[in-house]
């Protein structure tokens, strides 16, 4: 299996513009996380799916984020409109018994 | 609520020293612990985990872990670093229960070693 898949790995962008993030979890995981990671605030969990369904989304900074699991092999993380302080990692992990598949992580940089 | 703390953000030690790194934690239900290791500009993964059993655990690279209930704690251990071991390092916890998928993450420790 080629692991967890997150495209883009580094996405730059301007004030205002809307950013999508996509992840494509490992076959048969049925549990997949959004995280983002920043020095100020370190990892912090997004939201999770479990069988594409959103069980918990109360880490999700605003409304300008928003994510969907429409299919068992792909999610997306979209903000809208992007901020200079939403810059950081943001990393899609997909779950098999006990144990957080990561993903690469889309670095992202909001000019 | 559950908790990790990971005592010391930056640990250096100098090659072939030992290794400690520090986790505690608080869980009102049995806990699952994990040790994650993240090399620069990669993703994290699993070092090891502690579920049932027994209490010191074996990872990957020459780590281990030991779950000790009356302390609280779960330190990752490597007797000799190698230079290869510079990295972040994160303890989490979850629930053993089930009830909830969630890993806590304490805030990571960066590991240096020097030559």
């Amino acid at each position: 299996d080629a692991g967890v898949i997150q495209s883009p790995r580094h996405e730059v962008t301007e004030m205002g513009q809307e950013v999508t993030l996509r992840c494509k979890p490992i076959s048969g995981h049925d549990y997949l996380f959004w995280y983002r990671q920043t020095m100020m605030r370190g990892l912090e969990l997004l939201i999770y799916f479990n069988n594409n369904v959103p069980i918990d989304d109360s880490g999700m900074p605003e409304d300008r984020f928003s994510a969907k699991m429409p299919n068992a092999s792909f999610s997306t993380l979209k903000i809208q409109p992007s901020e200079p302080r939403d810059s950081a990692v943001y990393f899609c992990a997909s779950r098999s018994g006990h144990e957080q598949f990561f993903g690469p992580g889309t670095r992202l940089t909001v000019l | 609520a559950q908790s990790v703390t990971q005592l010391g953000s930056h640990v250096s030690v100098s090659e072939g020293a030992l290794v400690l790194l520090r986790c505690n934690y608080s869980s009102s239900v049995p806990p699952y612990l994990f040790w994650y290791v993240q090399y620069p500009n990669q993703g994290l993964q699993l070092l090891l985990k502690y579920t049932t059993g027994a209490t010191l655990v074996k990872g990957i690279n020459g780590f281990e872990a030991e779950f000790k209930k009356s302390e609280t704690s779960f330190h990752l251990t490597k007797p000799s670093a190698h230079m290869s071991d510079a990295a972040e390092y994160f303890c989490a916890v979850s629930d053993a229960s089930g009830n909830n998928r969630k890993l806590i993450w304490g805030l990571g420790t960066s590991l240096a070693v020097n030559p």
